[in-house]
Order: structure tokens, then C-alpha cells, then sequence
């Protein structure tokens, strides 16, 4: 059974750019949740995604747009990237969207604004 | 808006201590509770969860947590930490219809 995948690993991009990051989610998971996750803060939710369909939001802005295909591997994409947007980037999948639904977490993206 | 404090920043224990981290959330209607932990170089995985019942949970590695609803806790215990313990917890919060709320971290240390 492969785990949750992120990629890439790392990258760095520079003010007003426009980002992609990808995720793979575990197989027979059809959920997926992004996360911010800031130096030594706690991940902070950004949108799920259940059946390509966006299915919450947090409070970021509509800059932050994602994607879920139908094999339920996702995107997230940030637009006019700022200094703050720097951070880990987390993607977790489940098997439904109710709370009672483990998150399988992967990796991360490390993204860096300079 | 829900928020979720943890009270410390950083534990430095020796192997054997007792362990106790804490966690506040601040909703009062139905919450499910949960701990994560990050093993330096690893993803986040899932440590216990709490959704109703027994508000003594006990979840992997020898961990447990208790619910306190009229304190609004859901703090972690372990008896006696071991070097391999040492890691990032993370206390987070789902209520009804809304999505997960992370605390801030806390790091422990473990030392041999």
C-alpha cells in the first residue's frame, strides 16, 4: 500500500510568482486536505477536497485554489506569492470526509518566497 | 472561532520521567480531540483521538489522554518516556461541521 506523496520536495520561488504543488493520495482514499504549516507553528487548514468537489474551506485567501482529479490526487495552487506564503506545505488524505476518518499525512512541500 | 493552545513550547525530560503535555480548546459544543505526533524526519501520524465514551483514551506507544469537558483539556500522559519519544505533539480539534483546529506544537526532548 503506498503512503500519501508530495511533490516536490522542496522549492523556491520569488515574490508574484504562481506555485503548484501535487499530491498523491493513498490508495482507496477519495478525501484530501491541505495544510499550511509555519516555523514553528501548528498545520493550519487551508481546504479539503472529497470527490473533486472542494468541501471546506479555512480562512486563507481565494489566491489559494486546489484541484482534485478523479483518480483523487490533488493541487494546490497559490497565486501572487508573498513572503508569508513561505512554510511547509501538507497534504493528508482519508477515506471519507467526517472527522471519525484518519488523515494519512505525507511529507510536505517546503516552499520558500524570497 | 475555535482556537487550541498548548501550554508548553518545549519539554526537556530524562528517560523514565513521567510525561504530561497540555491542551486547551476553546469550544463548547461537541468536539472530537485528537494528538498527532511528528518524529523528527517523519510525517505526522496520528498518536489518539477522542470522540465520546470513556474520556481516558489510550492510543499507541503507550500513550493515553483524558478528556476534561468542564476544563476544556485533553491533555497527554505517558509514565515513563523513552529516548524515541522525543518528537513534535500536536493537540488538534474537530467540532461538527468544521474542520481541524491545530495547537501551536510542543516539542519534547528526551534526553538518555
Amino acid at each position: 500500500e503506498t503512503g500519501v506523496t508530495q511533490s516536490p520536495t522542496h522549492l523556491i520561488k520569488t515574490r508574484g510568482q504562481q506555485v503548484t504543488l501535487r499530491c498523491s493520495s493513498q490508495s482507496g482514499h477519495n478525501t484530501v486536505s491541505w495544510y499550511q504549516q509555519a516555523l514553528g507553528q501548528g498545520p493550519q487548514f487551508i481546504f479539503q477536497y472529497y470527490r473533486e468537489e472542494e468541501n471546506g474551506r479555512g480562512n486563507f485567501p481565494p489566491r489559494f485554489s486546489g484541484l482534485q482529479f478523479p483518480n483523487y490526487s490533488s493541487e494546490l495552487n497559490v497565486n501572487a506569492l508573498e513572503l508569508d506564503d513561505s512554510a511547509l506545505y501538507l497534504c493528508a488524505s482519508s477515506a471519507g470526509q467526517g472527522a471519525s476518518y484518519e488523515q494519512y499525512f505525507g511529507p510536505g512541500t517546503r516552499l520558500t518566497v524570497t | 472561532a475555535q482556537s487550541v493552545s498548548q501550554h508548553n513550547h518545549h519539554v526537556i525530560l530524562s528517560e523514565a520521567a513521567s510525561l504530561e503535555l497540555g491542551c486547551n480548546y476553546s469550544y463548547g459544543g461537541t468536539v472530537n480531540l485528537f494528538w498527532y505526533v511528528q518524529y523528527p524526519g517523519q510525517h505526522l501520524q496520528l498518536l489518539l483521538k477522542y470522540f465520546s465514551g470513556d474520556p481516558l483514551v489510550k492510543g499507541i506507544k503507550g500513550f493515553e489522554a483524558e478528556f476534561i469537558k468542564s476544563k476544556f483539556s485533553f491533555n497527554l500522559r505517558k509514565p515513563s518516556v523513552q529516548w524515541s519519544d522525543t518528537a513534535e505533539y500536536f493537540c488538534a480539534v474537530r467540532t461538527y461541521g468544521q474542520n481541524f483546529v491545530f495547537g501551536p506544537g510542543t516539542r519534547l526532548s528526551v534526553l538518555p
